[in-house]
């Protein structure tokens, strides 16, 4: 039983689309992120939410906006996608935090 | 400056040999210390977690925490061809709204 679930794994779209990726955890944990990691490997917060409520906004552009229907779920909708979206986006989730991270597997997102 | 920075590499050893990997950061009100593995195409995994300045060992990893150099390792003994992967430094302040800074990554290869 998967414990941070991301759908989908890969996602192959055009410019100027909208696009959802989905992210369920099953842990129990209170808080729920998602991670930019760029071709060079790099990991960048986006946002967290803890137990629903946004907590966490870096500096991401307006086109990105996170949604928590609970605290198991966190959703990530990408309005006019443009080519340098394309990455992998990870959800995680954690419980106060001081025991680290679960990452999901990924969502690859490629914009053509 | 950087708030993370690591030698992204790569690394290639031979197996069997010690591998050291360190991060250096500029944030002293940075207290819990973690390394993630992450293999290709796969999301991270919490490897060691560190609190504070201090060493802590796990069968064939162990981490350094020097807060005074602000300078963080990590050593693998008697290095196998399955430690193969992407090792990320991370560091958070703690507290419950919990955010991780990651370093680059450095990119490992144990030859047979």
């Amino acid at each position: 039983d998967t414990a941070v679930s991301q759908t989908p794994k890969y996602l192959v779209t055009q410019m100027g689309n909208d696009k959802s990726i989905k992210c369920e955890q099953n842990l129990g944990h209170d808080t729920m992120y998602w991670y930019k990691q760029d071709s060079k490997k790099f990991l960048k917060i986006m946002f967290s939410y803890n137990n629903k409520e946004l907590i966490i906004n870096e500096t991401v552009p307006n086109r990105f906006s996170p949604k928590s229907p609970d605290k198991a779920h966190l959703n990530l909708h990408i309005n006019s996608l443009e080519l340098g979206d394309s990455a992998v986006y990870f959800c995680a989730s954690s419980q106060g935090g001081k025991d680290g991270y679960t990452f999901g597997s990924g969502t690859r997102l490629t914009v053509v | 400056q950087k708030e993370v920075e690591q030698d992204p590499g790569p690394l290639s050893v031979p197996e069997g040999a010690i591998v050291s990997l360190n991060c250096t950061y500029s944030n002293s009100a940075f207290q819990y210390f973690m390394w993630y593995r992450q293999y290709s195409r796969k999301g991270p995994e919490l490897l060691m977690y560190t609190y504070s300045s201090g060493n802590k060992e796990d069968g064939r990893f162990t981490a350094q925490v020097d807060k005074s150099s602000k300078y963080i390792s990590l050593f693998i003994r008697d290095s196998q061809p399955s430690d193969s992967a992407t090792y990320l430094c991370a560091m958070s302040r703690g507290g419950s709204n919990y955010k991780l800074t990651f370093g680059k990554g450095t990119l490992l290869t144990v030859n047979p």
